[in-house]
């Protein structure tokens, strides 16, 4: 699976949008993004993915970029609860396990 | 949405016993489910992969003979720790995603097993 990268860590205020970017410029053409995120002492929560068109769910936006090489998840009201570490991955397909990388630290700042 | 449920959600025994950790697909089946391991402050690392009907596969570092892994349904694997010490304390993570919807679906994620060794 295709390497990604993600900063360590970000902050937010509440109620604002928060854009968390991820680079994965090795993607291959079947390789779909996926966003999970995991609070703390929880297991990791789907929120979103997609292969080459922006997606809206309601939870998120997914951009992702015309070449595929990066994309950026958008929280529009982010909330206190938001506060979590989000994990951008790809993958090619079922039967494949995802591979987390360090992930960003978002906080939600009051 | 599909549901992945861990059973126990926390336990602690002592060093040398073996303690079992259940992961069950509530609403799919799957005939692929993932056990991961986290340790504090790191990210999360595949153990195995369990496939129903077959043997695990798992990775590299990962003693077979420790971490029994049994998918013996469409809905269950069972995770069993043998002769736990406390190096193996860890948050323990099962996820699976059903093959009947497309192969880009995602997996979901059991609430993980908090596992104390003392």
């Amino acid at each position: 699976d295709a390497k990604t990268t993600q900063p360590p860590s970000m902050d937010c205020a509440e109620g604002r949008a928060a854009n968390l970017p991820c680079n994965h410029s090795t993607i291959s053409g079947n390789e779909y993004v996926y966003w999970y995120r995991q609070i703390h002492s929880q297991g990791p929560q789907y929120i979103i993915h997609g292969l080459k068109n922006n997606e809206t769910n309601e939870m998120a936006s997914l951009i992702i970029t015309e070449d595929r090489k990066s994309s950026t998840l958008i929280l529009p009201h982010a909330t206190l609860r938001d506060t979590a570490v989000y994990y951008c991955i790809v993958r090619v397909g079922y039967g494949q396990n995802f591979v987390f990388g360090p992930g960003t630290r978002l906080s939600v700042l009051p | 949405g599909a549901v992945v449920s861990q059973h126990p959600s926390w336990v602690i025994c002592k060093s040398g016993t073996s303690v079992k950790i259940e992961c069950r697909s509530l609403d799919f089946q799957a005939t692929t489910m993932f056990w991961y391991r986290q340790f504090p402050k790191q990210s999360l690392m595949l153990m195995a992969t369990s496939n129903e009907g077959s043997k695990a596969t798992y990775e590299q570092g990962v003693e077979k003979d420790k971490f029994l892994i049994n998918h013996a349904s469409l809905t269950l694997s069972t995770l069993t720790v043998t002769s736990a010490h406390p190096e193996d304390s860890s948050f323990y993570i099962c996820s699976a995603s059903s093959p009947l919807t497309g192969d880009n679906q995602p997996q979901h994620f059991g609430d993980g097993t908090r596992l104390s060794i003392l």
